[in-house]
């Protein structure tokens, strides 16, 4: 069975510190990972997208990194704000049948900063 | 910011009420979907579309239907609610073409029935 495996489940971190999560997947084929930032009472947000010739893409203070071979991806947040509450989705595509394309869904990590 | 849009934000709503949950986006997107997400846990897909006059079901049974006749609008509607329906509903769309293109997400609804 495909799934997409976050950890910590929760992380509680000062402003300003660093943090990394992480993602572990057994999807397959393996099409491209993704992650998101979903606010509170909001929906996802897209941060990157890596399909399997990268292994690392950054958006602003968010770096994530993609293992192919081992089917891990992190995501890291630097020097990081009170905005950046938030949880955080792991999502991996498989590519079926005519093209079209499976998502699956990690249940996220729960990131709070507090001041 | 992406310009797709949901309403009712909330809804609270008793056993065997119709209702219906409205999704729009301004994008011209073809791909658009439905996810049930419950506190905590992933986002299951419900249903989706490729255009217009095109529905499939997904990968969560979901007792509620949808349709597409317009490619801006992919409403959900749900016959005869129920206590077990109660969960956040989340509409998100996407190009068509190139299979890295990422997911749009609405605000979502959520829904409460009592």
């Amino acid at each position: 069975k495909n799934q997409v495996e976050q950890s910590p489940q929760s992380l509680i971190i000062l402003e300003g510190k660093n943090c990394t999560l992480q993602c572990n997947y057994t999807v397959s084929p393996f099409s491209n990972l993704r992650w998101y930032k979903q606010d509170t009472g909001r929906g996802p947000v897209s941060l990157t997208i890596m399909t399997f010739s990268e292994n690392t893409k950054s958006n602003g203070r968010y770096t994530a990194t993609l293992d192919a071979d081992t089917k891990q991806s992190s995501l890291h947040i630097t020097a990081s704000q009170l905005s950046d509450s938030a949880s955080y989705i792991c999502v991996v595509s498989a590519i079926k049948n005519f093209g079209n394309e499976k998502l699956t869904f990690g249940t996220g990590t729960r990131l709070t900063i507090i001041p | 910011e992406a310009d797709i849009y949901q309403t009712p934000r909330y809804l609270v709503i008793g056993t065997g009420k119709k209702i219906t949950l409205e999704c729009s986006q301004t994008m011209g997107h073809d791909k658009m979907y439905w996810y049930q997400q419950d506190p905590g846990m992933e986002l299951h897909l419900i249903h989706y579309s490729y255009g217009v006059n095109s529905t499939e079901k997904g990968d969560l049974s979901s007792e509620s239907t949808v349709s597409r006749i317009r490619t801006e609008h992919f409403p959900l509607t749900l016959e005869s609610a129920r206590p077990s329906h109660t969960s956040q509903y989340l509409c998100a769309s996407s190009p068509l073409t190139g299979s890295n293109s990422p997911l749009h997400f609405g605000n979502g609804t959520r829904l409460t029935v009592t």
